[in-house]
């Protein structure tokens, strides 16, 4: 059974960092490409960065582009999000998500991590 | 990036109707669209790849059609599992993008 579990997730300060594990178990964590997707308050999903499997490529959604970098350890089957230079915009539920074969969309999804940024 | 517009924000229906939401893209994304159901204090669930493929375990309730840039869920009859929020997705560019949802209510 695929499980992702999210971890990290704080109140911090603006201007503040933070870093977001997700523990992969219940499938090959290497071969597959894995995103980050978050959902502010009341509003809807927004896709925030992914990596890929092959080729160890990442993106980013432009709206956190220079200040989250997101990596996997394949050893511990576990996907991170380093977040720096926090906004209050950045409060969200942080999901983790596995990517399907050939990055044609995500099919198993954490139950999420709160991150809340405000003074 | 590409824009995705859902319509309409919320649609009204009774158990056991028939439910149509749409999905426009700012470009065109060959057939690279999913679909998620969300409820609230779940994980997204993918219901929908390749705009018209459902994912494992998905009741043959739920359909989906379109390409290029336009793009329909169906869900047959609904059931009262069903009533929650619905996302388009697009992952033919990056970065990938998602609707603003369509919520579906009694």
């Amino acid at each position: 059974e695929v499980q992702l579990l999210e971890s990290g997730g704080d109140l911090v300060q603006p201007g503040g960092s933070l870093r977001l594990s997700c523990a992969a178990s219940g499938f090959t964590f290497s071969s597959y490409a894995m995103s980050w997707v978050r959902q502010a308050p009341g509003k809807g999903l927004e896709w925030v960065s992914s990596f890929n499997a092959i080729g160890g490529n990442t993106y980013y959604a432009d709206s956190v582009k220079g200040r989250f970098t997101i990596s996997r350890d394949n050893s511990k089957n576990t996907l991170y999000l380093e977040m720096s230079s926090l906004r209050a915009e950045d409060t969200a539920i942080y999901y983790c998500a596995k990517g399907r074969p050939s990055g044609k969309g995500l099919d198993y999804w954490g139950q999420g991590t709160l991150v809340t940024v405000s003074s | 990036e590409i824009v995705m517009t859902q319509s309409p924000a919320t649609l009204s229906v009774s158990p056991g109707e028939r439910a149509t939401l749409s999905c426009r893209a700012s470009q065109s994304l060959s057939s690279n669209l999913a679909w998620y159901q969300h409820k609230p204090g779940q994980a997204p669930r993918l219901l929908i790849f390749g705009a018209s493929t459902r994912a494992t375990g998905i009741p043959a309730r739920f359909s989906g059609s379109g390409s290029e840039t336009e793009f329909t869920l169906t869900i047959s009859s609904l059931q009262s599992e069903d009533f929650a929020v619905y996302y388009c997705q697009q992952y033919n560019n990056w970065p990938q993008t998602f609707g603003q949802g369509t919520k579906v209510e009694i």
